[in-house]
């Protein structure tokens, strides 16, 4: 069975960092594009990042290039979210997300169950 | 920007037909494929269709999903009140190189 975990949310102050992380388990973790995505509070869905099953190949949001990095050690079948810079509107629901084989961003088959990321004084 | 729009909200009575539609422009869902989501209260979404009208593996085919040009739509047939929840749609944005969600549509059975 696929299970996606992520771990690492919390609070942060503005200007802060927070690396979240996303633990696979049930599948080949290297043949699949992952992703984040992100749902503000009382507000829609927001993809945030993505990368290639190989983690050569990574995309953004606009509004967190150069802010965040998404990567993946496809050895401990892992990925994660550094965020430096953080802002309040950054506050958020994190999940990452699985993409099918042959699939797209943002078609995701699996979610993780979500971490919470609030920045605040 | 892109922006794919979707009506914040709709109702029906059970047993109804509702149709949810998502619009946008050329760059993204006029030419790249859409995916559609379900997100009851509380939980992760759950994907109903992918690459515009596929069925998700476990999907009633109640649901079903369409494109026409620069839009998409998610239809759903004998409304039951398990489904009731957010609805989302999603595709690539080929000029943004980015991927977009519309911004949810609230469904009400009542």
């Amino acid at each position: 069975e696929v299970h996606l975990g992520e771990s690492g949310g919390g609070l942060v102050q503005p200007g802060g960092s927070l690396r979240l992380s996303c633990a696979a388990s049930g599948f080949t973790f290297n043949f699949y594009a992952m992703s984040w995505v992100r749902q503000a509070p009382g507000k829609g869905l927001e993809w945030v990042a993505g990368l290639s099953g190989g983690g050569g190949t990574t995309y953004y949001t606009d509004s967190v290039k150069g802010r965040f990095t998404i990567s993946r050690n496809n050895s401990r079948n892992m990925m994660y979210l550094q965020m430096d810079s953080l802002r309040a509107e950054d506050t958020a629901v994190y999940y990452c997300a699985r993409v099918p084989n042959a699939g797209f961003f943002p078609l995701f088959d699996s979610w993780g169950q979500g971490i919470v990321v609030t920045v605040s004084t | 920007q892109s922006v794919v729009t979707q009506p914040p909200s709709l109702s029906a009575a059970p047993g109804q037909k509702v149709t949810i539609s998502c619009s946008g422009t050329s760059s993204d869902i006029g030419n790249n494929y859409v995916a559609w989501y379900q997100q009851l209260p509380g939980t992760a979404p759950k994907l109903l269709i992918s690459e515009n009208n596929k069925r998700a593996s476990g999907i009633p085919d109640r649901f079903s999903g369409s494109k026409s040009g620069t839009s998409a739509t998610l239809g759903i047939t004998g409304l039951q009140t398990g489904d009731e929840a957010d609805y989302y749609c999603g595709t690539w944005d080929s000029n943004l190189r980015a991927a977009v969600f519309g911004g949810g549509t609230k469904l009400t059975v009542l």
